[in-house]
C-alpha cells in the first residue's frame, strides 16, 4: 500500500523549533521528490519546499529560507522538515506530498498532515 | 512575483448543476496545472493534472482545460460529496504555488 506517514501532533513555544516526519511505503522511496505543503487555519494551502530523496537536494521557498530544513534518511525511507524559530503565525497543519512522477509533476500521495501549534 | 487567482473565490450551487471555476496565472506555465479537492477536515487529493488529465480513480464529471495562463475545471453534475475546496497549482518549476481556493456549497 503506497502511503506516506506524518509523525504526530506538536505543541511549542514561540522561538522554538519543530521537527516533523514523513515515512514513504508501497513506493521506491528515491524515485520520487517530496514537497511539504502547509495550511494554518481556514486559509488556503501554502507550498514550503522540496526534497530529493536521492541526492537530498532541496529547494526552499523564499519566505522560509534561513528558518527550515528539509533533510532525508534513505534507509529508513524517511524525510524530515524542521522549522526553527516558530511564531504563533506558524500554527498550521503541515503535509508531505510526493510528486507524481518526475520534479516538475503534481502531488498525487499526501501524508495525512501533522498539527503543530505555537503558543506560550 | 508569480501570481495565481480564483474564481469565484465561493459558490453555492444545487445538486445537478454544472459549475465551473478558473484560475488564472500572471506568467504562462503551458499545461502544468493542477487541481486538488479538499473535502472538509481532509487530506487534499489530486483531481486533475496538465490541465486536462483526470487522475486514476477520479470521476469523469470533473474535467479541466485550458493552457498558458488561463484554466478552468468544470463538474458536469454537482453531487453532495462534491462539497470542499478547491485549489489550482502550477508546477512548472519552485515555487509550486498555489491558488487561494474556491468553497464549493450545496444550496
Amino acid at each position: 500500500q503506497v502511503e506516506l506517514v506524518q509523525s504526530g501532533a506538536e505543541v511549542k513555544k514561540p522561538g522554538a523549533s519543530v521537527k516533523v516526519s514523513c515515512k514513504a511505503s508501497g513506493y521506491t522511496f528515491t524515485t520520487h521528490y517530496i514537497h511539504w505543503v502547509r495550511q494554518a487555519p481556514g486559509e488556503g494551502l501554502e507550498w514550503m519546499g522540496i526534497i530529493n530523496p536521492r541526492g537530498g537536494d532541496t529547494n526552499y521557498a523564499q519566505r522560509f529560507r534561513g528558518r527550515v530544513t528539509m533533510t532525508r534518511d534513505t534507509s529508513a525511507s524517511t524525510v524530515y522538515m524542521e522549522l526553527s524559530g516558530l511564531r504563533s503565525d506558524d500554527t498550521a497543519v503541515y503535509f508531505c506530498a510526493k510528486a507524481r512522477s518526475e520534479i516538475h509533476s503534481s502531488f498525487d500521495l499526501w501524508g495525512q498532515g501533522t498539527m503543530v501549534v505555537v503558543s506560550s | 512575483d508569480f501570481q495565481m487567482t480564483q474564481s469565484p473565490s465561493s459558490l453555492s450551487a444545487s445538486v445537478g448543476d454544472r459549475i465551473t471555476i478558473t484560475c488564472q496565472t500572471s506568467q504562462g506555465i503551458g499545461s502544468y496545472l493542477a487541481w486538488y479537492q479538499q473535502k472538509p477536515g481532509q487530506v487534499p487529493k489530486l483531481l486533475i493534472y496538465g490541465a486536462s488529465t483526470l487522475q486514476s480513480g477520479v470521476p469523469p464529471r470533473f474535467s479541466g482545460t485550458g493552457s498558458g495562463t488561463d484554466f478552468t475545471l468544470t463538474i458536469t453534475t454537482l453531487l453532495p460529496e462534491d462539497v470542499g475546496t478547491y485549489y489550482c497549482q502550477k508546477y512548472i518549476g519552485a515555487p509550486f504555488t498555489f491558488g487561494p481556493g474556491t468553497k464549493v456549497h450545496i444550496k
